[in-house]
């Protein structure tokens, strides 16, 4: 089970900001969120992570809900290299449980 | 620079063999672990490894087996008895040695397995 939800694909205008929403109505009190992205032939890439206050670093923004049950990833200018797969995991303290993400086109 | 290392990229197999992949790290990490991705899905656990010594099977563990004699080093073989070898397979690292979810785990660029 991916324990998360997200939309299949979504397109960005480049330069405006990007929201990628996650559903994890299920996660326990001590799971992080996490989230990755995969470029095509890659492996994933490691963007940011959290447990219930919103976190903010050079890649991204992420923002969670105040029950914990939802959370959104901000990439505030998108550019032509974010096209990617993005995951939104929960971790439960052994493994990543990965679904199959958003695939996010930046659009010229 | 610090990393994680999987070889080769590509790799062909002829059914009935076993093979083995390569993954080295440099991140003095003490958890690694292999995952297996196949076309248009996300990533599945087959085996980690929190010490030397010491690994734990993952949801698909069957028809793989793996090592950890040192720190950096975990090489995964697929053996004849997995019966779809064909995917994309992803080692990864990680900081903790212990069970923690504030851990993230770094991936490496992966090696493709195809059956001849």
């Amino acid at each position: 089970d991916a324990k998360t939800t997200q939309p299949t694909s979504m397109d960005c205008a480049e330069g405006r900001a990007a929201n990628l929403p996650c559903n994890h109505s299920t996660i326990s009190g001590n799971e992080y969120v996490y989230w990755y992205r995969q470029i095509h032939s890659q492996g994933p890439q490691y963007i940011i992570h959290g447990l219930k206050n919103n976190e903010t670093n050079e890649m991204a923004s992420l923002i969670i809900t105040e029950d914990r049950k939802s959370s959104t990833l901000i990439l505030p200018h998108a550019t032509l290299r974010d096209t990617a797969v993005y995951y939104c995991i929960v971790f439960t303290g052994n493994q990543f449980y990965f679904g199959t993400g958003t695939s996010l086109t930046v659009i010229p | 620079d610090g990393g994680i290392t999987q070889s080769p990229k590509y790799l062909f197999r002829k059914e009935g063999q076993n093979v083995t992949l390569s993954c080295e790290q440099n991140l003095n990490h003490d958890a690694m672990y292999w995952y297996r991705q196949d076309p248009g899905q996300g990533l599945r656990l087959i085996y980690y490894s929190q010490i030397v010594n010491d690994f734990q099977k993952g949801d698909i563990a069957e028809g793989y087996s793996v090592s950890r004699e040192k720190k950096e080093s975990f090489p995964l073989t697929v053996t004849s008895a997995q019966k779809n070898p064909t995917a994309f397979y992803l080692c990864a690292s990680s900081t903790s040695d212990r069970v923690s979810s504030n851990q993230p785990q770094h991936f490496g660029d992966g090696t493709r397995l195809s059956i001849l």
